[in-house]
């Protein structure tokens, strides 16, 4: 079974440029995890669907994050415009409801300039 | 909210040696911890995990034990090996919701 798959692996952008990330759950995960992984430091939370429903959004920064999990299965997560301070690796989890334990995704390394 | 407290940040033993990663956590409702181990370029990978109605759970070579009363767990690795090197981070959650991270241990086993 495949994993998480996520993509872009590394990204580098100048500040107030646009980024997106891509994460593909595994196949019957209900529950998608982004978390944000800054360098020395455990995964934070960004936000948890439950299907399609953003059901845990609380530490979004939504001035310039959006994300979205369209028909329940991939998702994305936006960064419009970018700040020096998001440099970060993106993780994408993902659960099914008869498990508690995450898989996570490779992840994505941002790096903005 | 949550809080989970890792100790110790850097961990250097010998191979053969047993190495123990402790966490404490703040919110007595939590009743999932699980531990996760992260290579250089990789995402967390789930090595092990125990509920709260559990006090202690194997798994070969690791193990983790939990004190509710005293809230916290700990990581138990024997007969370490070179390849047990990575960064473990302990973590918790009251049921699906979202897991808090400890800030992690870095592990060396050296030969």
């Amino acid at each position: 079974e495949a994993g998480v798959v996520q993509s872009p692996r590394y990204k580098i952008i100048e500040k107030k440029q646009p980024v997106a990330f891509w994460c593909n759950p595994i196949s019957g995960h209900n529950t998608l995890y982004w978390y944000r992984q800054n360098l020395g430091q455990g995964p934070e939370l960004l936000i948890r669907y439950e299907n399609e429903e953003a059901v845990d959004d609380s530490q979004l920064p939504k001035d310039r994050f959006s994300a979205e999990r369209l028909k329940g299965v991939d998702s994305t997560l936006k960064i419009q415009p970018a700040e020096l301070g998001d440099s970060a690796v993106y993780l994408c989890a993902s659960s099914s409801t008869a498990f508690y334990g995450y898989t996570f995704g490779s992840g994505t390394r941002l790096t903005v300039v | 909210g949550e809080n989970v407290e890792q100790h110790p940040s850097t961990l250097s033993v010998q191979e053969g040696d047993s190495a123990v990663i402790k966490c404490t956590y703040s919110d007595s409702a939590s009743n999932y911890f699980p531990w996760y181990k992260q290579e250089l370029g990789k995402g967390p990978q789930l090595i092990i995990d125990i509920r709260s109605n559990v006090g202690e759970k194997k798994d070969q070579r690791i193990a983790v034990t939990l004190n509710k009363t005293a809230k916290h767990f700990s990581l138990h690795i024997t007969e370490t090996q070179p390849e047990d090197s990575a960064v473990y981070f302990c973590a918790a959650s009251k049921g699906f919701q979202k897991l808090v991270f400890g800030t992690g241990t870095r592990l060396l086993v050296s030969p």
